[in-house]
């Protein structure tokens, strides 16, 4: 067990709708990472939040937004769902920022029907 | 965009057999990591070696860098099927970006026993 929560699970929606993806990161630590994992594309790096403050961001749609709490967990809003966005959801926490050693949560898996 | 290049990108043994990966990248790191990933699940944190240092051993892990060639291997000795599994290098990058990891695209290992 990583210590990384994310829930739900499993999300089944359907195309034009918007989801929440949340995350809790491991005690005490202050990044958390969201990433985007499908077969064709592989791990993609989405964006990180440090302390409740975007640090830095990746191949991020504008249809994807996300924001890091006081209490530091954290959410990824999904909306205007294409099939295209169907993928594996990954958080990762770290103690810091930049090459920390990264905790990844089992994931969420979402699929756009 | 992508740091790491994993090679190969698939590899399958026998069980007891090594099983040897390598990662390419292209610019200065502080450091890189491997990271292995059990189907549909979360990454896991194997091993970190940082760019003074050229090698490091955990358990049956064993990791070297090369930042003259920049490129890093991962060994793993006596292979056992519990080991199939896709591999990840990731590098924290000396230069700009620095605040996140960039990952490679992995190497599925399947270890037939």
């Amino acid at each position: 067990d990583s210590g990384v929560t994310q829930t739900p699970k499993h999300l089944i929606t359907a195309t034009g709708q918007r989801v929440t993806l949340r995350c809790s990161p491991r005690s005490g630590d202050l990044s958390v990472y969201w990433y985007q994992q499908s077969l064709d594309q592989g791990l993609q790096f989405l964006i990180q939040y440090y302390n409740g403050e975007e640090r830095a961001k990746g191949n991020i749609l504008e249809r994807f937004s996300a924001q890091q709490f006081p209490d530091l967990h954290s959410e990824l809003n999904l909306s205007s769902l294409e099939l295209g966005d169907s993928a594996l959801y990954f958080c990762a926490s770290s103690v810091g920022t930049g090459g920390n050693i990264q905790y990844f949560g089992a994931g969420t898996r979402l699929s756009v029907l | 965009s992508q740091q790491g290049e994993e090679d190969p990108q698939a590899l399958s043994i026998q069980e007891g057999e090594n099983a040897t990966m390598n990662c390419s990248y292209k610019t200065s790191i502080n450091n890189l990591q491997w990271y292995r990933q059990n189907s549909g699940r979360g990454l896991v944190h194997l091993i970190l070696i940082r760019s003074n240092e050229r090698e490091k051993h955990s358990g049956r892990l064993r990791v070297t860098l090369d930042t003259s060639k920049k490129s890093s291997s991962l060994l793993i000795t006596a292979s056992r099927a519990a080991d199939t599994a896709s591999y990840f290098c990731a590098t924290h990058n000396s230069g700009g970006s620095n605040y996140k990891l960039t990952f490679g695209k992995g190497t599925l290992l399947t270890v037939n026993p």
